[in-house]
């Protein structure tokens, strides 16, 4: 099936600790993107990525690293300099196909809780 | 600084009632608003994009409308059903070379049979 697959579903982080969250998208999208989200607050976005090798900040990078090594694969990590990790993070792709319309397509989540 | 706002924030129905939420976006550099639905334990789900002013999209009992002058849109549930329970999330394109979407921060929608 295509589709986006995140894993893990949870995750726990020590405090000094990096931890990375893994994303794989087998639709053959070009551009590639990770949020946050928290209680209250609509999805804000951390990384995104519209191409191999190339990834911009998005709204709250701090704290977060990324690559893009590989079309199908965006992971994210959760650096020990991001104070307040424990959130539920999404990641989303889109591609061809749409025109302009640039439909994201999201995986499942993973949450993260500081231990 | 983009905003988008909906409203409410959370709705409670009983099975069978009709609904609408709300959508407020900036009215200037409007390029497309998308509709997504997030049922629980699950992937959020593309309903409509929209991208121009007057648009009415519908999908079986669920439609929207699309207001770019005053930067608005509804989305509208007819005779709500137990599994329309989900956050229903409004996204704005501003139409940059990036790709990027705004999003609201949801309406909560719960149906009890």
């Amino acid at each position: 099936d295509g589709g986006i697959t995140q894993s893990p579903k949870y995750l726990f982080r020590k405090e000094g600790q990096n931890v990375t969250l893994s994303c794989e998208q087998n639709l053959n999208h070009d551009a590639m993107y990770w949020y946050r989200q928290d209680p209250g607050q609509g999805l804000r976005l951390i990384y995104y990525s519209q191409i191999v090798n190339d990834f911009q900040k998005g709204d709250i990078a701090e704290g977060y690293s990324v690559s893009r090594e590989k079309k199908e694969s965006f992971p994210l990590t959760v650096t020990s300099a991001q104070k307040n990790p424990t959130a539920f993070y999404l990641c989303a792709s889109s591609g061809p196909g749409q025109g302009r319309k640039n439909i994201q397509y999201f995986g499942a989540g993973t949450r993260l809780s500081v231990l | 600084i983009l905003n988008v706002e909906q409203s409410p924030q959370s709705l409670h129905v009983q099975e069978g009632d009709s609904t609408n939420f709300t959508c407020s976006f900036p009215s200037s550099n409007f390029y497309a608003l998308h509709w997504y639905r997030w049922e629980t334990a699950k992937s959020p789900e593309a309903l409509f994009v929209m991208t121009l002013n007057g648009d009415e999209k519908k999908k079986g009992r669920i439609s929207a409308t699309l207001n770019t002058k005053e930067g608005y849109s509804y989305l509208y549930i007819k005779g709500s059903q137990p599994e329309d329970s989900a956050t229903y999330l409004c996204a704005f394109d501003y139409g940059g070379a990036t790709n990027k979407l705004i999003f609201g921060t949801g309406t909560l929608l719960a149906v009890q049979p």
